[in-house]
């Protein structure tokens, strides 16, 4: 069974601090996705990435995919209060319709 | 920007009765999915629909459940005896391709 480790589950962080968010699996997956999830809401898609290493940049955002495809971090730099929020990592297994298996999340607070 | 659209957006219900939960995926996405998130705990899937059949399925997805693509455009979720349990948020989602999934708003079904 793949299974989605993430860490912290709890963040709670001055504006202006960065911080780094963990994903990790004892899995190999063909991708990897990161969502935001308000309360009461879907997850809304933030980055995807699927080549072993790869780094994305969106906005004060960079997400990493690791060289073996196992585990992924999300860094936020400059934290704001507009970021606060659930943080989902969610892989993809090869070979079939790419179900995605997620994490439990890291709620993240940003204080003024 | 085009969006996967959920209806209802809350739902009750008595235990033993069916429910209909209705989705419009994003028009010209291939892939088609149904996941649910029980109040506190991880997004977990349900099952995935491709060139109108299903591709996979979990262990929850049982004979209780069924989905269909009646045209073009809806994708629903059908739950024949709805049980205590199955008392959650119900997500769709929608790919162009298999990496990569846009969730819905969710259906808040309560079962009474």
């Amino acid at each position: 069974t793949q299974l989605l480790e993430q860490s912290p589950q709890f963040l709670s962080i001055q504006e202006g601090e960065n911080l780094t968010v963990y994903c990790n699996s004892s899995s190999v997956f063909s991708s990897l996705q990161w969502y935001r999830q308000e309360p009461g809401e879907g997850p809304v898609l933030l980055v995807t990435v699927v080549t072993g290493g790869e780094v994305k940049k969106l906005k004060r955002l960079t997400f990493q995919f690791g060289d073996a495809r196992k585990d992924s971090s999300l860094h936020i730099t400059a934290a704001q209060p507009g970021d606060t929020g659930l943080y989902l990592c969610a892989g993809a297994g090869s070979g079939g319709y790419n179900k995605l298996i997620f994490g439990a999340g890291t709620r993240l607070a940003v204080h003024p | 920007e085009p969006e996967v659209t959920q209806t209802p957006s809350h739902q009750v219900t008595q235990m033993g009765q069916e429910v209909i939960l209705r989705c419009v995926p994003i028009s010209n996405h291939l892939y088609f999915y149904w996941y649910r998130q029980i109040l506190g705990q991880k997004v977990e899937f349900l099952v995935s629909f491709y060139n109108n059949e299903i591709s996979e399925k979990s262990e929850i997805f049982d004979d209780q459940f069924s989905v269909e693509r009646p045209d073009g455009s809806n994708f629903t979720l059908k739950i024949r005896s709805t049980k205590l349990e199955d008392s959650a948020m119900y997500f769709c989602a929608s790919g162009w391709v298999q990496e990569t999934q846009y969730f819905g708003p969710g259906t808040r079904l309560l079962v009474l």
